[in-house]
C-alpha cells in the first residue's frame, strides 16, 4: 500500500489559515489523495479528496503538487471546532474500498 | 437525514465473556465497513461488507472475531472469549454503491467503545 507522511501537530491561531501537508512519494497514477478529520468522540469524517487538480469544498482546500508526491490540505479561517485529528490516505482508484488511516496531524488553534 | 448508527455506545465486559456490537448504516448504503481504533492511534480496517456478503475480511485479528450482515443492511460484529487487549473503539462505516469506489465517501457511526475487564 502506499503511505503517507503527515507531521504529529501543527497549532494555528483563530481565524487564521492552516496549512495541513502530506507527503506520498510513493503514490501512484492511480491512487485518490483523501482527506478524512475525526473529531473528539465522533467518528472519522470526510474533508476533501482529489486526483491531479486543485480542489475546493466548503469545508477547504485540497492543493495536490505537479508530480503528486506531496498535497496540501488549507483551511482558510481556522475555527475552535477545527482544532482535531486530519488524516491523509491514498486510496487506488481501481481496487481500494478500504480507508488505510496513519496516525495523523493534531492542529491546536489558539483562541 | 439520519447517519450511522452503532450500539451500545459503550460496552463493558469481564475478559472471556462473548460480545455483539450492531451497525445500522445509512439507508440504501451497499457498502459497509468495520473498523477498529486504540487510544492515540488512527482506525484500523477489520472487515468490509457488499451486500450481505464479506467481500474482505483480512482485517479480522483472529477467529474470534466475526461479523455478519444477514440481509444487507444492518450488520453485527461479534468477539468470542474477549480479551484485554480487544478494548479499543470500534467504528462502522457506510458508503453507496456507485462505481467507482475509491470516489466514495464513508460515512461513519460514532463507535462503539469496548472496555474488556
Amino acid at each position: 500500500d502506499a503511505k503517507t507522511t503527515q507531521p504529529n501537530s501543527m497549532e494555528s491561531n483563530e481565524e487564521e489559515p492552516v496549512h495541513l501537508p502530506c507527503n506520498h512519494s510513493t503514490i501512484s497514477g492511480t491512487d485518490y489523495i483523501h482527506w478524512y478529520r475525526q473529531l473528539p468522540s465522533q467518528g472519522p469524517e470526510y474533508v476533501i479528496h482529489g486526483l491531479t487538480s486543485n480542489v475546493n469544498n466548503r469545508m477547504a482546500s485540497l492543493a495536490i503538487a505537479e508530480d503528486r508526491k506531496s498535497s496540501t490540505l488549507i483551511l482558510h479561517r481556522a475555527t475552535l471546532r477545527d482544532a482535531t485529528v486530519y488524516y491523509c490516505i491514498l486510496r487506488d482508484s481501481s481496487y481500494d474500498y478500504k480507508l488505510s488511516f496513519g496516525a495523523g496531524t493534531t492542529v491546536t488553534v489558539r483562541a | 437525514g439520519a447517519g450511522v448508527s452503532q450500539t451500545p455506545s459503550n460496552k463493558v465486559t469481564e475478559k472471556g465473556k462473548y460480545v455483539e456490537l450492531r451497525c445500522d448504516p445509512i439507508s440504501g448504503h451497499t457498502a459497509l465497513y468495520w473498523y477498529r481504533q486504540s487510544l492515540g492511534q488512527g482506525p484500523e480496517f477489520l472487515i468490509y461488507f457488499q451486500g450481505t456478503g464479506a467481500a474482505d475480511d483480512s482485517g479480522l485479528p483472529n477467529d474470534r472475531f466475526f461479523a455478519v450482515r444477514p440481509e444487507g443492511s444492518v450488520s453485527t460484529l461479534k468477539i468470542q472469549r474477549t480479551e484485554r487487549g480487544d478494548s479499543a473503539v470500534y467504528l462502522c462505516a457506510s458508503s453507496p454503491d456507485v462505481g467507482g469506489r475509491s470516489y466514495n465517501e464513508q460515512f461513519f457511526g460514532p463507535g462503539t467503545r469496548l472496555t474488556v475487564l
